[in-house]
């Protein structure tokens, strides 16, 4: 249990929909970061919101967007969905700073079927 | 630009034995944290060890140990007497000072045959 929750576990959309993931982060970690990982590779980095604000973006385009709240629960909504979007989404929470140590802790994903 | 190379797709080794599973890793920034992670078929990622690149011990945690070789830029990760539960995607991550946009190599498969 890394205390951390993504919701909903599978998803199966449309193309052209529209899609909002859900996670819940551990208390008091004030980063989180999302994923997209592709059957048989590893994950790729999306963007990374600390303290709310979005801190960094990985090669997604703007149809990847995210938000990060004060209660520790963050959302990634992807727009205009196509067949390769089609993945395993996953947010990790963490205590960035100053400090090295800094562990992230995942949640189970989100897999994500774009059909 | 950071980047993390796994070279071993996959890899099988006989239950009890030792591994050593390699990473190497590109970045400009002068601190950064390394890590590794197993992922099971359920999908979930398992934080393994992390090792700070102002560590100068080899980082352990039980069966695992990372050898770090900070000239040769590599992090490999050594799990001593292998078990079948280890069978799973191993990744080697970086990130930078202050522990910000975490980046994952491509992974190897780890096969533990009995």
């Amino acid at each position: 249990e890394t205390g951390v929750t993504q919701s909903p576990t599978h998803l199966i959309k449309t193309r052209g929909q529209q899609v909002t993931l859900r996670c819940s982060s551990q208390s008091g970690h004030n980063t989180v970061s999302w994923y997209q990982q592709a059957l048989g590779q590893g994950p790729q980095f999306i963007f990374q919101y600390y303290r709310e604000e979005e801190n960094g973006r990985g090669n997604f385009p703007p149809r990847f967007s995210g938000l990060q709240f004060p209660n520790y629960s963050s959302e990634l909504n992807v727009n205009a969905l196509e067949l390769d979007d089609s993945a395993l989404y996953l947010c990790a929470s963490s205590l960035a700073g100053d400090l090295a140590d800094t562990e992230a802790f995942f949640g189970q994903g989100t897999r994500l079927t774009v059909v | 630009a950071q980047k993390i190379t796994q070279t071993q797709p996959g890899m099988f080794v006989q239950e009890k034995e030792a591994v050593t599973l390699d990473c190497t890793y590109d970045t400009s920034d002068p601190s950064y944290g390394l890590f590794w992670y197993k992922q099971p078929s359920s999908g979930e990622m398992i934080f393994l060890i992390y090792q700070g690149s102002y560590d100068q011990q080899n980082a352990t945690e039980g069966r695992y140990s990372l050898n770090f070789q900070k000239a040769r830029k590599s992090a490999n990760l050594v799990i001593s007497a292998s078990q079948l539960g280890d069978s799973a995607m191993y990744f080697c991550a970086m990130s930078n000072t202050g522990g910000f946009k975490t980046i994952f190599g491509a992974g190897t498969r780890l096969f533990v045959k009995a």
